[in-house]
């Protein structure tokens, strides 16, 4: 049984490229939550998610980011026109029902150059 | 002021000493979490308290909603256990989104 799978796990892209991160739940696990953490700064949630529906993205920033959990495959966080405040690392967690139970995937580091 | 505060910031102690790392929170909470960071970055999620006490092996973490504070106790501490631990709450509005502490770097030296 897999646990929370991201990939890329490092993925550098230069100053208006696009980003594409991607996150594959636990099996039987329909809740997905991204998280942000800036380089020495704490964790910051983004969006969560459930199939085909975004939930809460109060924590998205208002332009350029976007994400879904399409009905087939993994989430996906995108990143459009990437600039340098962007680098981070990008954490996903999974639930079966909410976010009192998570489990967390290895994250993906994005370095803009 | 953060919703959630750690203390310390940081903590070197030697093997075997007994850890406590401290969170207090400000907000109304239905949970708290405390999670673990090693270096190269994966979290892994130690405890999900919503009253009481819970243990696992040689970590203990107990909360006081009353008091809106949480700690995590480490007993005869291993550098294996040098990480980054952090306090999240999940907040009882707004049902899914938690907010974190800033972390606890913790180094057990030999």
């Amino acid at each position: 049984n897999a646990g929370v799978m991201q990939n890329p796990r490092h993925l550098v892209r230069r100053r208006g490229q696009e980003a594409r991160l991607r996150c594959s739940p636990m099996k039987g696990h329909s809740h997905v939550y991204w998280y942000r953490q800036l380089p020495e700064e704490g964790l910051k949630f983004m969006v969560y998610l459930q199939k085909e529906n975004i939930i809460d993205e109060s924590g998205m920033p208002k332009e350029r980011f976007s994400a879904e959990f399409p009905k087939e495959g993994p989430s996906i966080l995108r990143i459009q026109q990437v600039v340098r405040g962007d680098s981070a690392a990008y954490f996903c967690a999974s639930s079966p029902f909410g976010a009192n139970v998570l489990t967390f995937g290895a994250g993906s580091r994005l370095t803009v150059l | 002021k953060n919703e959630v505060e750690q203390s310390p910031q940081n903590l070197t102690a030697q093997e075997g000493e007994f850890i406590t790392i401290n969170c207090s929170y400000s907000v109304g909470i239905s949970a708290l979490h405390w999670l673990q960071q090693h270096p190269g970055g994966g979290i892994v999620s130690l405890f999900m308290l919503s009253s009481g006490k819970k243990k696992h092996g040689r970590l203990i973490a107990t909360i006081n909603i009353q008091e809106k504070h949480s700690s995590l106790h480490i007993t005869a501490s291993h550098p294996r256990d040098s990480a980054v631990y952090i306090c999240a709450v999940l907040l009882i509005q707004g049902a899914q989104k938690l907010v974190f502490g800033q972390g606890t770097r913790l180094t057990i030296n030999p």
